[in-house]
């Protein structure tokens, strides 16, 4: 059974940063690509940045791309999300998400970590 | 950056009523399409991927169509379990986007 348990979440100034880890299992971790989707309260999903499975190849949305980083550790299965310059408006529930074999869609979410950027 | 337009934001409806939410993107992008469906205080979960394959265990009365710019998810027969916010995403390119949501809610 695939399971992608998020942590690392919580309130920080803006300005600040904070480090959202993935820990994934049920499947062969450096196969997959991986990805994070937020989605600010009340509104819809917002994907953010994939990985792909070797770590190589990354990919951002314009609203994050030079504050955010995206990694893995292929050797203790986890996917990493760096976010500096955080802003009101990153303020959201971050995903975890694998994505399909050919790296397409998302076929598993974990159950998201809330991120609160506020002073 | 692919834009994606999703309708109706918000649809009233009774069970074993049909539905069709629609997506048009700005750009052609063949097949690669997949819908989403998210209960409240859930993480989304895979309906239909490839504009038309339904995701294993998903029920039968969930249908996509189209390819190119314009996209359907069809529900045949609504059940209680279908009240829902659903989302269409498009992975012919990066960066992924999503579709704004429409709401589905009891009338």
């Amino acid at each position: 059974e695939v399971q992608l348990v998020e942590s690392g979440g919580g309130l920080v100034q803006p300005g600040g940063s904070l480090r959202l880890s993935c820990a994934a299992s049920g499947f062969t971790f450096s196969s997959y690509a991986m990805s994070w989707v937020r989605q600010a309260p009340g509104k819809g999903l917002e994907w953010v940045s994939a990985i792909s499975g070797s770590g190589v190849s990354t990919y951002y949305a314009d609203s994050v791309k030079g504050r955010f980083t995206i990694s893995r550790d292929n050797s203790k299965n986890t996917l990493h999300l760096q976010m500096n310059s955080l802003r009101a408006e990153d303020t959201a529930v971050y995903y975890c998400a694998k994505d399909s074999p050919n790296g397409d869609y998302v076929d598993y979410w974990g159950q998201g970590t809330l991120v609160t950027v506020s002073s | 950056v692919i834009w994606m337009t999703q309708s109706p934001s918000l649809l009233s409806a009774s069970t074993g009523d049909r539905l069709t939410i629609s997506c048009r993107m700005s750009q052609g992008i063949s097949s690669y399409l997949a819908w989403y469906q998210q209960k409240p205080g859930k993480a989304p979960e895979l309906l239909i991927y490839a504009a038309s394959t339904l995701q294993s265990g998903v029920p039968s009365r969930f249908s996509g169509s189209g390819s190119g710019t314009d996209f359907t998810l069809t529900i045949s027969c609504l059940q209680s379990e279908d009240f829902a916010t659903y989302y269409c995403q498009q992975y012919y390119s990066f960066p992924r986007t999503f579709g704004q949501g429409t709401k589905v809610e009891i009338k």
